[in-house]
């Protein structure tokens, strides 16, 4: 079973329109990234979360949020979809750990076309 | 403005012979850096990584150098191999902060 899972695996939807990722994690991590991956642009990270009560924005949060519902669990949420937002969307985590940075462990990604 | 730069959206080697992917970043803040790999319809996946304070990390394979003062690393993969062919990605991050990510290098081994 994958450690990293997103829902959907794509999605199309229509500008305006209200849209929901969710991650879910079996790694144990406390900490959960959002990313978007644009042709030209690698990843960019939308928003993490340190444990289940911290939320900090990234490098591109506007029109976006998230909720981290558990330990397990950290959605993103398009409150108005528009179409520049038509990216593949990966979720990630990571364990603090004794080092001062650990790599992150992604899931399969999101594709979602925004018409 | 992109912190983190990979200068080569593709690259193409010999099965056998070696491959060099470059990243160039600007941040002197930056602590850690690390490649990942990524396979068509998959997630990215970690390959290797180099802290500030060393010049050349090795596994296997694979070494990262670091150069500081030109604020350049680079990845060697010798030998390559056909399944080595992946998008790479370099990241880098300040101190417990969030990774930056280049655009991506796509290395094809020719067998």
């Amino acid at each position: 079973d994958a450690d990293v899972t997103q829902t959907p695996r794509n999605r199309i939807t229509k500008t305006g329109k209200r849209i929901m990722l969710e991650c879910s994690q079996t790694k144990g991590h406390d900490r959960m990234y959002w990313y978007r991956q644009d042709p030209g642009l690698g990843l960019r990270l939308i928003y993490y979360s340190f444990d289940v009560k911290d939320i900090n924005k990234g490098e591109i949060s506007d029109g976006y949020s998230v909720s981290r519902q558990a330990q397990a669990k950290f959605s993103l949420s398009l409150e108005s979809a528009i179409p520049n937002q038509t990216a593949l969307y990966f979720c990630a985590t990571s364990d603090p750990g004794p080092r001062a940075y650990n790599e992150q462990f992604f899931g399969p990604g999101t594709r979602l076309t925004v018409l | 403005d992109q912190q983190v730069k990979q200068n080569s959206p593709s690259l193409s080697v010999q099965e056998g012979r070696i491959s060099i992917l470059n990243c160039d970043y600007t941040n002197s803040m930056f602590d850690y850096f690390l490649w990942y790999k990524k396979y068509p319809a998959e997630g990215p996946t970690f390959l290797i990584s180099i802290s500030s304070i060393k010049d050349k990390n090795e596994d296997g394979r694979f070494t990262v150098f670091l150069n500081k003062s030109a604020k350049h690393l680079s990845l060697h993969i010798v030998p390559s191999q056909p399944g080595d062919s992946a998008v790479y990605f370099c990241a880098a991050a300040p101190l417990n902060n969030d990774m930056r990510f280049g655009a991506g290098t796509r290395l094809t081994v020719k067998p």
